[in-house]
């Protein structure tokens, strides 16, 4: 089955404390992203990927690190968390995203991080 | 700043009736606009999208577009209760830039 997979689905942690959400796509897509969603401020991209080695802050990176190892993976690492990133995080994929040509972005399921 | 308005809602409509939303944008230059829907707690999924001015329709929906007064609309024809979630409206950036910019959707609520 194509999808996104995320892990954890659910975390509770403290300030501080370094952590690392997983995020992969089996559908052999080149463009991978972050966003976070917060009550009333909607959906705000964190980073992307065009492709492996190749990332880009999105609108809201302060606090957050990304890498693109390999294609399928594109991990959001949190090295000292705070309570302000506290928020629904999906991880979305697509095909190719170009300016003439763009193609759907399939989202993970989200997790749900909050921090203490 | 790339600006994506939408009437937060909630909108709520009857059962059998048109819903329409609305949106907004600030870039220009944008090309590609796309509505995603959301049920509360999930992720959102793609249900149209637009390129050209114009009506689009796809079932029960149809997206129009008029990128002379930047306005990107949704109707949803026949509303039934499972259509109520929240549609967020997304936007390409001009200039060649990646990525999409969302509105903070607009909550639908489909009364039977």
């Amino acid at each position: 089955e194509a999808q996104v997979t995320q892990n954890p689905r659910y975390l509770i942690t403290v300030t501080g404390k370094k952590l690392t959400v997983t995020c992969s796509q089996n559908m052999n897509h080149e463009y991978m992203s972050w966003y976070r969603q917060d009550p009333g401020l909607g959906l705000r991209q964190i980073y992307y990927s065009m492709n492996v080695e190749v990332t880009d802050k999105g609108d809201v990176p302060e606090g957050y690190k990304v890498s693109r190892k390999e294609k399928r993976n594109f991990p959001l690492i949190l090295e000292s968390p705070s309570p302000n990133q506290t928020s629904l995080y999906f991880c979305a994929s697509s095909l190719s995203i170009h300016r003439e040509s763009y193609n759907e972005q399939f989202f993970g399921p989200g997790t749900r991080l909050t921090v203490l | 700043q790339k600006e994506v308005e939408q009437n937060s809602g909630p909108l709520s409509v009857p059962e059998g009736a048109i819903a329409s939303l609305n949106c907004t944008y600030s870039d220009r230059g944008s090309q590609s606009f796309f509505w995603y829907r959301q049920y509360s707690g999930k992720s959102p999924e793609l249900i149209m999208f637009i390129y050209s001015n114009g009506d689009k329709e796809d079932g029960r929906f149809t997206a129009q577009l008029n990128k002379a007064s930047q306005y990107v609309s949704l109707l949803i024809r026949d509303s039934q209760p499972s259509d109520s979630a929240t549609y967020l409206c997304a936007v390409t950036p001009g200039g060649g830039a990646d990525g999409l910019t969302f509105g903070k959707g607009t909550h639908l609520i489909i009364q039977p």
